[in-house]
């Protein structure tokens, strides 16, 4: 099946700084990926769409200043999460839908990332 | 906006029962996809069965099944012979004409031997 891989799957840092999320797709292409955010407990919230070589749509309530997502390649796309303040501490996944699949519909899945904020 | 609810936070069930877990949705679109995803304690989401709108079968994996009324809304899930390693946290997702997934509140699945 196909691989989705983050990294890295955990960071601590410190307020005010900015973390970077990677999410590659191994074995596909993936015109749009999907980064959500998962509170413990709690279910999957989307926070943008991200499409190659294009700007992220974000969805209603996410800062596109704080949440930086870029999609520069067929297989990579990273959310930066910029002066990160403790209310940011979640567990981040990333999604991605194959780029050759136009009917079998399927998103798949990185591992997360769990970041904390000090 | 379309909203998918699963109004069961928490289900218990004994190893090599079954168990259905209710979801329902709501959308004005006609053509849209349903799934489940399980999510483990690593927390790495599973598909686990998918449904497209248009398809009156029921969609079966195995030892899932889904029951879909398209009329009600409703998309639940049956687990039969239920195992230890099904015990995780259970997302109802729907798929519109956008890709991207909205996932209902999720249920608790024990599973006790």
């Amino acid at each position: 099946g196909a691989v989705v891989s983050q990294h890295p799957s955990r960071v601590i840092c410190k307020s005010g700084t900015s973390v970077k999320i990677e999410c590659r797709s191994l074995d596909f292409q993936a015109t749009t990926m999907f980064w959500y955010r998962q509170f413990p407990k709690k279910s999957l919230m989307l926070m943008a769409t991200s499409n190659e070589g294009s700007k992220a749509t974000y969805e209603q309530g996410v800062e596109k200043d704080k949440f930086l997502i870029n999609h520069a390649s067929l297989t990579l796309s990273t959310l930066t999460v910029t002066s990160a303040h403790p209310e940011d501490s979640s567990f981040y996944i990333c999604s991605a839908r194959d780029f050759q699949d136009s009917s079998y519909n399927e998103q798949f899945f990185g591992p997360g990332t769990r970041l904390t904020v000090l | 906006a379309q909203t998918v609810t699963q109004s069961q936070p928490e289900m218990s069930v004994q190893e090599a029962e079954t168990v259905t877990l209710s979801c329902t949705y709501d959308t004005s679109e006609s053509d849209y996809y349903l799934f489940w995803y399980k999510q483990p304690p690593s927390r790495q989401m599973i598909l686990v069965i998918r449904q497209e709108a248009y398809k009156q079968q029921n969609a079966t994996e195995n030892r899932f099944s889904v029951n879909f009324q398209k009329a009600a809304k409703s998309f639940s899930l049956k687990i039969s012979d239920s195992q230890l390693g099904d015990a995780a946290m259970y997302f109802c997702a729907y798929r519109g004409s956008g890709y991207a997934l909205n996932f209902g509140k999720g249920t608790s699945l024990l599973v006790t031997p």
